[in-house]
């Protein structure tokens, strides 16, 4: 099938160690945030969300933190699997719209 | 969550025709967005799907290039009208799960290639 994030950052890990993706947002208003999984062929896939009265949140194996003063979202991603290996995308909205606008993704590349 | 099922999953089109994506929900929705993402690209927003109405389109996104519908909650199409090899793209279908947590669902997405 065709790739995703051709021309995209990439982050390359070991597997079994942690990962760090960075997205750097532009809307100082937007009150939602996501992380999307983008596996190549295949439509994004949610991963984790936070709204902007938080700063950390953490699911099965990720932690989403927000930095609100800088504009910067990260995502963690602890003890990375292979199927980890996917383009990952955050996204923002605003004034409870669901209009997300996307950030440009950054391919994470688990190496065995 | 919700499954999303998009028609056709991809396509070869000739310049200059037009056609007809699908998107259905197995559950009622409350939002549908329509996406498109290029070539190595992010995704772009090209309109939300409002039910029994106009779709509202985004910046740089006209109704007569990309018509859409939504005749109930959980069906809505999309055209890609007179196409162009610069429309050669993913484009997919998002949804909001009446219910749910906020949370945006998207489907596999449709490949079009455009020649």
């Amino acid at each position: 099938g065709e790739s995703v994030g051709l021309h995209l950052p990439t982050l390359s890990v070991q597997e079994g160690d942690n990962s760090i993706i960075n997205c750097a947002y532009s809307n100082s208003a937007s009150d939602y945030f996501i992380w999307y999984k983008q596996e190549s062929g295949k439509g994004p896939q949610f991963i984790i969300d936070i709204r902007s009265n938080m700063d950390k949140r953490q699911g099965q194996r990720v932690t989403v933190l927000l930095n609100k003063t800088v504009k910067h979202l990260s995502l963690q991603i602890a003890a990375t699997q292979p199927g980890d290996s996917a383009v990952y995308f955050c996204a923002e909205a605003w004034d409870s719209s669901y209009k997300l606008i996307f950030g440009s993704g950054t391919r994470l590349l688990v190496r065995p | 969550s919700a499954v999303i099922s998009q028609k056709p999953s991809r396509d070869i089109c000739q310049r200059g025709t037009s056609l007809t994506i699908q998107c259905q929900v197995d559950s009622q929705v409350t939002m549908m967005f329509w996406y498109r993402q290029q070539p190595g690209q992010s995704l772009t927003l090209i309109a939300t799907a409002n039910q029994g109405s106009e779709a509202t389109y985004e910046s740089g996104f006209v109704i007569d290039k990309f018509p859409i519908s939504r005749p109930n909650l959980t069906f809505s199409t999309l055209t890609v009208s007179n196409m162009s090899p610069e429309d050669s793209s993913i484009y997919l279908c998002s949804v909001e799960v009446a219910g749910g947590g906020g949370e945006l669902f998207f489907g596999e997405g449709s490949r079009l290639t455009v020649l």
